[in-house]
């Protein structure tokens, strides 16, 4: 199955300032079938980003996704005070599909 | 307006069963593939199961391969998780999630906010 490492595991940053999260995988990640979730404590996971760069319905245009292959990027443009949460990378393109450990956003 | 509500979770000593539910709504629901998501306690999130929506095919981490079977009944917009010989290591909360497609397997647009299963004597 395919791994998805996530880094940093913990990221500190100011509201304003501009967050770059990565999600490495051990092998390609066939047709970029790569998603982000946000999830916030005692909430479920909300889908933000599908096929690597695709905006799911309603997500704010400050959050991009890029990558292919084996190395994608999240990136959060100007932090807003509710986007410190943790974020998961999940892969489909293989089975089974796989999810990353999670990076913490928290405010600095 | 989509929901998915999962019911059924509880405290089980190991061993034990457990079924849980999940009751959607707002979506043709015979037409997606739905999965069960859990995370432990203060960990992350782990694909459990997945059912096309007919429920013609299933599919199983090996983690759970062989103790869980995933059932759907399409009349009532209801999926199951059936869940036998419990160990300590299935404690998690266990998210219902709606896959984007038929044939599950995706990623999931969808999500209930979970009921936790503890799994202790």
């Amino acid at each position: 199955e395919i791994v998805l490492t996530q880094s940093p595991g913990t990221l500190s940053l100011s509201p304003g300032e501009r967050a770059t999260l990565s999600c490495r995988a051990s092998q390609s990640v066939s047709s970029s079938y790569l998603a982000w979730y946000q999830q916030k404590p005692g909430q479920a996971p909300r889908l933000l980003i599908y096929v690597a760069s695709n905006r799911a319905t309603g997500i704010p245009d400050r959050f991009s996704g890029s990558g292919s292959g084996t190395d994608f990027t999240l990136t959060i443009s100007r932090l807003e005070p509710e986007d410190f949460a943790v974020y998961y990378c999940q892969q489909y393109g293989s089975s089974p599909q796989t999810f990353g450990q999670g990076t913490k956003l928290e405010i600095k | 307006e989509v929901q998915v509500v999962e019911s059924g979770g509880g405290l089980v000593q190991p061993g034990g069963s457990l079924r849980l539910s999940c009751a959607v709504s707002g979506f043709t629901f015979s037409r997606y593939g739905m999965s069960w998501v859990r995370q432990a306690p203060g960990k992350g999130l782990e694909w459990v199961s997945g059912m096309s929506g007919s429920g013609d095919s299933t599919y199983y981490a090996d983690s759970v391969k062989g103790r869980f079977t995933i059932s759907r009944d399409n009349s009532k917009n209801t999926v199951f998780l059936q869940m036998n010989s419990l160990r300590a290591e299935d404690t998690a909360v266990y998210y219902c999630a709606k896959d984007i497609g038929y044939s599950s397997g995706d990623y999931f647009d969808y999500w209930g906010q979970g009921t936790l299963v503890t799994v202790s004597s």
